[in-house]
């Protein structure tokens, strides 16, 4: 059964430093999300993206974050310069139309020191 | 605004006992509203959603929009219902339906 694959699992740096989030969605979704989850707290959206374009992006998702499709299978999310509140756990999801159910990758642990 | 509560933080009944877990919303139109499930060291998966009013694994929600509610029940409960649950709306502008999600609420099946 296909799946939503992320890298790296965890990902440490360094406060100030730009990271890269990848994930390879399932290959006939169309509809792509970011969703975050900081220790202890809700699970947060950040940004859906379809047709190469951000179709809608929360408060948080600020000038620091920004999300690409390079190659139409990767979906990427950069945060330009870390600080330490962006510690939290990343998650992709994936869709086929938006009424459908999202499908959600294993996630990537970020840790800013 | 689109608020989703999830009041219990952890929940924990004996195996066989009846579970509840309970879920709340806000949104000013017709919410989907999702119950997601997250296994030990597995990753959010879709347990049930309510247009598609159907039973997964025994558990059952039921939309009440003159409470706000969505519910999520099962009669009997197994010690494999151990897991990190969660209540989620879907909304957001027309063809990119983002999940608000509540807080989860652990629930423990005790044998």
């Amino acid at each position: 059964e296909p799946e939503v694959t992320q890298t790296p699992s965890h990902q440490v740096t360094q406060m100030g430093q730009e990271v890269i989030l990848r994930c390879v969605p399932i290959s006939n979704h169309l509809y792509f999300y970011w969703y975050r989850q900081i220790l202890g707290q809700k699970v947060e959206f950040l940004v859906s993206f379809y047709n190469n374009e951000i179709s809608e992006k929360s408060e948080i998702f600020d000038d620091q974050f920004s999300v690409e499709r390079p190659d139409g299978s990767n979906f990427t999310l950069k945060i330009r310069s870390t600080k330490l509140e962006d510690s939290a756990m990343y998650f992709c999801a994936s869709t086929l139309d938006s009424y459908n159910e999202q499908f959600f990758g294993p996630g990537t642990r970020l840790t800013v020191l | 605004a689109q608020r989703v509560t999830q009041p219990e933080k952890l929940l924990s009944v004996f195996k066989g006992a009846p579970v509840e877990l309970k879920c709340n919303y806000s949104y000013s139109g017709s919410p989907e509203l999702f119950w997601y499930v997250q296994y030990s060291r597995q990753r959010l998966q879709l347990l049930l959603r309510h247009i598609s009013r159907e039973s997964i694994k025994g558990f059952t929600a039921d939309l009440n929009k003159g409470e706000t509610s969505f519910h999520l029940k099962k009669p009997f409960a197994q010690e494999e219902d151990s897991a990190m649950y969660y209540c989620a709306l879907s909304g957001g502008i027309q063809g990119a339906q983002k999940l608000v999600f509540g807080q989860g609420t652990r629930l423990t099946i005790n044998p």
